[in-house]
């Protein structure tokens, strides 16, 4: 059963365009997350909001933006992209800070 | 070098057989553990979390920490072709309110009918 919910599933474009991505939970949890899954399948975190807030930004390009306009949805944006962009972007939510994380389905990203 | 490691990469088994996956961390930091499962085309979904020494239980499933050598495991008993997937074990440090995860490279399962 999928709470939460990722947009678009692929999405294909070419070195230097900006693309965007969305993730919506009707968990009514308070905390969201973007990570990275690459093609060996490694995941790591990039970011996490609380309640709208930025709590957690991993050393990530600065091409990369999140944006969040409420609690349940948090937004991805990726401004000029690159070839090693190409992957998994997982979005995932948590009740507070300091819970289990329940993740969408992902949205692939290939970058040509 | 991953703060995280699994072992081993890869693990077939029978269908109904017991399949045996390891997690140490490297990161003393780290004392609280999270078993997450990936099917194909979806997202890890959590299967356990274990925090304390010992064995957790649920259903099949059995988790088992050591928090002196930092070593955890998951024990599948009566293994089925659906638990067949790409299973992740996570770290975490208790900093303040926040739970940072730290996720190993995966073991994949696969259960032979």
């Amino acid at each position: 059963e999928t709470a939460v919910f990722q947009t678009p599933n692929y999405h294909v474009t070419q070195v230097g365009n900006e693309v965007s991505f969305n993730c919506k939970q009707t968990l009514g949890h308070d905390t969201m997350y973007w990570y990275k899954q690459d093609s060996k399948k490694l995941l790591k975190i990039m970011f996490s909001y609380n309640n709208k807030q930025l709590i957690v930004n991993e050393t990530v390009p600065r091409r990369f933006s999140p944006q969040s306009s409420d609690k349940a949805h948090l937004n991805l944006r990726i401004k000029s992209v690159e070839p090693e962009d190409s992957a998994v972007y997982l979005c995932a939510s948590s009740p507070t800070g300091w819970d289990t994380q329940y993740f969408g389905p992902g949205t692939r990203l290939l970058v040509l | 070098q991953q703060k995280v490691q699994q072992s081993p990469e890869s693990l077939s088994v029978p269908e109904g057989g017991m399949a045996s996956l390891n997690c140490t961390s490297s990161d003393r930091n780290f004392q609280y553990f999270w078993w997450y499962r990936q099917h194909s085309g979806e997202g890890p979904k959590a299967l356990m979390s274990i925090f304390s020494d010992g064995d957790k239980k649920e259903g099949r499933f059995t988790a088992h920490l050591n928090k002196a050598s930092l070593h955890v495991s998951l024990h599948i008993r009566d293994s089925q072709p659906s638990d067949s997937a790409l299973y992740f074990c996570a770290a975490s440090e208790h900093a303040g309110s926040f739970n940072k995860l730290t996720f190993g490279a995966g073991t994949r399962l696969a259960v032979c009918p």
